[in-house]
């Protein structure tokens, strides 16, 4: 079973309507992170959460939200779904209680495939 | 934060070793550098990471000058399934402040 999940893989809607990824872990991460990417580009940080009553925005956080409901579970909504939404959203989580040598490594969840019409 | 940067794209041909080289001048003490490689339509994979002098594991090698201003991660004996894109990451993410930031990364093809 995959550690990282992202639920949906794949969704589809309108201009204007409110949608909810979710992303749950089983790795027993403290810390959690949500990314979008575009065509050609890397990946751009949407919001963090370092614990569960820790969230901090990313670069690019106007027009999402995201709630970390539990420490396995991070999600991130869009309010009002516009086009320029449209992108390959990415999960990860990462442990800050490791050692040093892998404090810095992420793990990432399969994407949900977002079309924004 | 520490800057990077990476050529946007290189090519290889298989069977032979690929370096990719990360410019970071402004690399601070704390900070350590990773390498994640992504393949399309996935999400990006840890590789390597160090310190400071060489590291090595069965993926890759990461070399490291005394000054850490660059870091160059070697590929030996490429395959076409190492055909994907190179991020290059300089950060302490065990500190508050540390942001994880990708970049465009390098797109490495490897042809027959």
């Amino acid at each position: 079973d995959a550690d990282v999940t992202q639920t949906p893989r794949n969704r589809i809607t309108k201009t204007g309507k409110r949608i909810m990824l979710e992303c749950s872990q089983t790795k027993g991460h403290d810390r959690m992170y949500w990314y979008r990417q575009d065509p050609g580009l890397g990946l751009r940080l949407i919001y963090y959460s370092f614990d569960v009553k820790d969230i901090n925005k990313g670069e690019i956080s106007d027009g999402y939200s995201v709630s970390r409901q539990a420490q396995a579970k991070f999600s991130l909504s869009l309010e009002s779904a516009i086009p320029n939404q449209t992108a390959l959203y990415f999960c990860a989580t990462s442990d800050s209680e490791r050692g040093y040598l892998k404090g810095n490594e992420q793990f990432f969840g399969p994407g949900t495939r977002l079309t924004v019409l | 934060l520490a800057k990077t940067t990476q050529p946007i794209s290189m090519d290889s041909y298989e069977g032979q070793e690929v370096n990719i080289t990360c410019s970071h001048n402004n690399i601070a003490t704390n900070d350590y550098i990773t390498w994640y490689q992504q393949f399309p339509s996935q999400g990006p994979r840890f590789i390597i990471q160090g310190y400071k002098t060489k590291v090595t594991n069965e993926v890759a090698s990461l070399f490291i000058p005394a000054d850490r201003k660059s870091s160059t991660l070697s590929l030996p004996r490429v395959s076409l399934s190492d055909t994907a894109v190179y991020y290059c990451l300089v950060g302490d993410i065990r500190g508050g402040s540390y942001i994880p930031t990708f970049g465009r990364g390098t797109s490495l093809i490897v042809h027959p």
